[in-house]
């Protein structure tokens, strides 16, 4: 099955500042790559996601970056405002079978006022 | 069009009570998932229903879980003799379609505690 890790697990920065957070997986196969912005009491909404034939997408504030040689995909924030505090989840589908995402631990994310 | 639909938010049961859980799709959608959460860890899948058939039920427990998604009304997850193990949250999520290139939509969970 799909090995999935999230780096950091817990990301503090300041309003204003710039956000990243990583997600490698393992399985060759996998050709969509969403994040996920879980807040607190809520369930996961989809916020940002990409294909395997892109390399990059942008939503305003957000972006995904891919590299399939690596097998890491990354979400960017830019210019983070409080309302971003959230867990981050990564939820990398592999082909084949019933598609069934693999849910990374998450990343914590709390931006300071 | 209303979002996923879960109830309860929140149930508590006794070490050896029956817990069931309510999911509804988005109108429209006929595939459902089922993901229990523990706390600070990511979700877990636990089994994908197309209405009246189990498509995949590999990440559920052999014993005491069961899911249906019947042709008219709701998704059940049904936990029976439920132990404090059980505790965490379960989230359902729909989608309209099968594969990879479709979104999930989850619901808001329920939140199940054991006492």
């Amino acid at each position: 099955g799909e090995n999935v890790e999230q780096h950091p697990s817990t990301l503090s920065v300041q309003e204003g500042d710039s956000a990243v957070i990583k997600c490698t997986y393992s399985d060759s196969a996998s050709n969509y790559f969403p994040w996920y912005k879980q807040e607190l009491g809520k369930g996961p909404q989809l916020i940002i996601d990409i294909r395997s034939n892109v390399g990059e997408k942008k939503d305003q504030r957000i972006a995904v970056t891919l590299n399939k040689t690596a097998k890491h995909f990354s979400l960017h924030i830019t210019e983070t405002q409080p309302e971003d505090s959230a867990v981050y989840f990564c939820a990398p589908h592999a082909s084949g079978g019933s598609y069934i995402p693999t849910f990374g631990r998450g990343t914590s994310l709390i931006v300071h006022p | 069009n209303a979002g996923v639909m879960q109830n309860p938010r929140h149930l508590v049961r006794r070490r050896g009570q029956e817990a069931r859980l309510r999911c509804s799709p988005m109108k429209g959608h006929s595939h459902v998932y089922w993901y229990r959460q523990l706390p600070e860890e990511g979700l877990k899948f636990m089994v994908y229903l197309q209405k009246e058939n189990i498509i995949d039920e590999s990440g559920m427990p052999k014993e005491r879980f069961s899911a249906e998604f019947p042709k008219e009304g709701p998704s059940i997850l049904r936990i029976q003799q439920v132990v404090r193990g059980d505790s965490a949250a379960y989230f359902c999520a729909s989608s309209p379609l099968a594969g990879a290139k479709n979104i999930q939509y989850f619901g808001a969970g329920t939140r199940l505690s054991v006492l």
